[in-house]
């Protein structure tokens, strides 16, 4: 399997923009989170899915965040407008059932907005 | 609520060298522990886990030990290498739910 796969690896933006980050979940995972990551704040759980549904969104800083699962092998995290408070690296993770504390996590998108 | 508390880097060690990453968490619950780690321009990966009391954790010549009394499950590796170069994340699950909540991070930097 070729793991979580993220994309893009690097984002830069202007500040206003939307942007928009993708996640592929390994196979056969059904649970799926979106964290992200800066120096000041460490490592922050923003949403997570379970079978392609929210359970918890209250780590999604505000309504200029948005994310989606529309199905078992796909899902995005939106950001719009951008603003360069929001700069950091955000990491998709997805886990299996009763392992579900295993996290599997992609590479990381990192963004810049300007 | 849910916190875990690592001790502050960066920590540079010489190879085989002694290694200690302190790490403590908030007591609430019986939540299962964890270290993961992360190497430069990847995402986290599990290095080992502990589900009870008194549990030891073990992987790649790294340990961690489940202390309830002193709520703890520092990190030791006897003897590190180059190659363990990174940074370790301490992280509990959350009280009746699964959510792990991750410490800050210690980075580690071992020079030969």
């Amino acid at each position: 399997d070729a793991g979580v796969i993220q994309s893009p690896r690097h984002e830069v933006t202007e500040m206003g923009q939307e942007v928009t980050l993708r996640c592929k979940p390994i196979s056969g995972h059904d649970y799926l989170f979106w964290y992200r990551q800066t120096m000041m704040r460490g490592l922050e759980l923003l949403i997570y899915f379970n079978n392609n549904v929210p359970i918890d969104d209250s780590g999604m800083p505000e309504d200029r965040f948005s994310a989606k699962m529309p199905n078992a092998s796909f899902s995005t995290l939106k950001i719009q407008p951008s603003e360069p408070r929001d700069s950091a690296v955000y990491f998709c993770a997805s886990s299996l059932g009763q392992g579900r504390e295993k996290l599997f996590f992609g590479s990381g998108t990192q963004l810049s907005v300007l | 609520g849910d916190s875990v508390t690592q001790m502050e880097g960066p920590v540079t060690l010489s190879e085989e060298a002694f290694l200690t990453i302190n790490c403590t968490y908030t007591a609430t619950g019986y939540p299962s522990l964890f270290w993961y780690v992360q190497y430069p321009g990847e995402g986290l990966q599990l290095l080992l886990k502990a589900t009870k009391a008194d549990d030891k954790g073990s992987n790649k010549g790294f340990e961690a030990t489940y202390r309830k009394e002193t709520t703890s499950f520092h990190l030791e590796k006897g003897s590190v290498q180059v190659s363990d170069s990174a940074v370790y994340f301490c992280a509990r699950s959350g009280a009746g739910s699964y959510q792990l909540t991750f410490g800050k991070g210690t980075k580690l930097s071992v020079i030969p």
